[in-house]
């Protein structure tokens, strides 16, 4: 099983400020079969990245996604009000596996 | 409307069992094979298996082999997930959620989750 482990545990920023997540594989995840997630409280989780750096229909162009074979990167350019919630990672490469997930928290 | 629609919360004892449905519209339900994922309480999330409406073909995580069932009805556009032999760690909620391409894909379309209880 592809093990994904994300961090920080908790990132603490400010609107305006630009939030840097990262996911990493305990094996290389294959043709960049990697996605991101959001999930607010209360609510199912929603596609933001596919394809390590496609961006899901709808999605605004602050959110971007980078990154190869066991290192991954999701960047909010600029966080709006709206964008601090739980992010995910999930690897679709072998099976499918999620990432513990990292709080964007308002500081 | 594109949505899934899952059935509404359920309270279970121990060793029962649990079925859970989730109805697809506004698409055809045999072009998208739909995945199950649960959350524990304050937890991530954690995959369950697939299902492929079309042929009826399945595949579970190893955690819930033996214990988890997914069929569908084509007719009623729904899908179903049975969970047997429920312990108090099955406490979660389920969505069901679309994979958006033929093969190994994302997840583009999630129902709105359904809570198990699982208490004696």
């Amino acid at each position: 099983e592809i093990v994904l482990t994300q961090s920080p545990g908790t990132l603490s920023l400010s609107p305006g400020e630009r939030a840097t997540l990262s996911c990493r594989a305990s094996q290389s995840v294959s043709s960049s079969s990697l996605a991101w997630y959001q999930q607010k409280p209360g609510q199912a989780p929603r596609l933001l990245i596919y394809g390590a750096s496609s961006r899901a229909t709808g999605i605004p162009d602050r959110f971007s996604g980078s990154g190869s074979r066991t290192d991954f990167t999701l960047t909010i350019s600029r966080l709006e009000p709206e964008d601090f919630a739980v992010y995910y990672c999930q690897q679709y490469g072998r099976s499918w596996t999620f990432g513990q997930g990292t709080k964007v928290e308002i500081k | 409307q594109v949505q899934l629609v899952q059935s509404g919360a359920e309270v279970e004892k121990p060793g029962a069992s649990v079925k859970v449905s989730c109805e697809a519209s506004g698409y055809t339900l045999t072009n998208y094979f739909i995945h199950w994922v649960r959350q524990a309480p304050g937890q991530g999330l954690e995959w369950v298996g697939i299902i492929n409406p079309s042929d009826g073909r399945t595949s579970y995580a190893q955690k819930f082999q033996g214990r988890v069932t997914m069929t569908r009805d084509v007719s009623a556009s729904t899908v179903f997930m049975d969970l047997s032999s429920l312990r108090s760690e099955d406490t979660a909620v389920y969505y069901c959620a679309r994979m958006q391409g033929p093969a190994r894909d994302a997840f583009d379309l999630w129902g709105q989750g359904t809570m198990l209880t699982v208490s004696s």
